[in-house]
């Protein structure tokens, strides 16, 4: 069956980086893209980053300033987000999801793990 | 860019019909069929329940329905279950290739 599970959350201090792992399973990962959306415990949804199945196209929320990068393995079946300068604002729990949209318009979060709590505190 | 606006909470009786709005802009909502809702249960991650505004994944009730008109979309739950009670989001594609969230609604089932 269809799996995302995501990794690489925890306690990080302000200004360091972090980066968190998504692991697809169950399907032919490299033809799907693969979001990351991130909510603050209590709060709404938020969404911060896609990465395309053509393996190379990415997009960022405005609200990133830039520090957050997205990389691809479609080999190990993975998805990375390297999180940088990370303010107490970061604080969420982090998903990946996965894009069941054949037209790349982001409307079929079909697929979601289970979220890793990213903690941003000194 | 800011949220999509949506009402912060809705209340309904079993088996009534009720309904939350998404309101965004020309830059979204009012420009693409690329709406969709989830349904998040606490504790939970979300669940697609309508996509491309108005269809239904395999599975979804067909008590969910959506529309849209001009610049917001809609979410209707007909027959309400104690179950419905739950977080509603709604999602836009924009024109520069992003994906805008509401607000979230908080469905309480009386």
């Amino acid at each position: 069956q269809v799996q995302l599970v995501e990794s690489g959350g925890g306690v990080v201090q302000p200004g360091r980086s972090l980066r968190l792992s998504c692991a697809g399973s169950g399907f032919t990962f490299r033809n799907y893209g693969i979001h990351w959306v991130r909510q603050v415990p209590g709060k709404g949804l938020e969404w911060v980053a896609v990465f395309w199945s053509d393996g190379h196209t990415t997009y960022y929320a405005d609200s990133l300033k830039g520090r957050f990068t997205l990389s691809r393995d479609n080999y190990r079946n993975m998805v990375y987000l390297e999180m940088s300068s990370l303010t107490a604002e970061d604080t969420a729990v982090y998903y990946c999801a996965r894009d069941d949209d054949p037209t790349t318009h982001y409307s079929q979060f079909a697929f979601w793990g289970q979220g890793t709590l990213v903690t941003v505190s000194s | 860019q800011s949220a999509l606006t949506q009402p912060a909470s809705v209340s309904g009786s079993p088996g009534q019909s009720i309904t939350i709005s998404c309101t965004g802009t020309t830059s979204d909502v009012g420009s693409y069929n690329y709406v969709s809702w989830y349904q998040q249960h606490p504790g939970k991650a979300p669940k697609l329940i309508i996509f491309d505004v108005s269809n239904r994944p395999s599975g979804i009730s067909n008590r969910f329905s959506g529309s849209k008109s001009g610049n917001t979309a809609y979410l209707t739950i007909s027959g309400l279950r104690t179950e419905d009670e739950a977080d509603y989001y709604c999602s836009s594609f924009t024109s520069t290739r992003t994906l805008l969230f509401g607000g979230g609604t908080k469905l309480t089932v009386l």
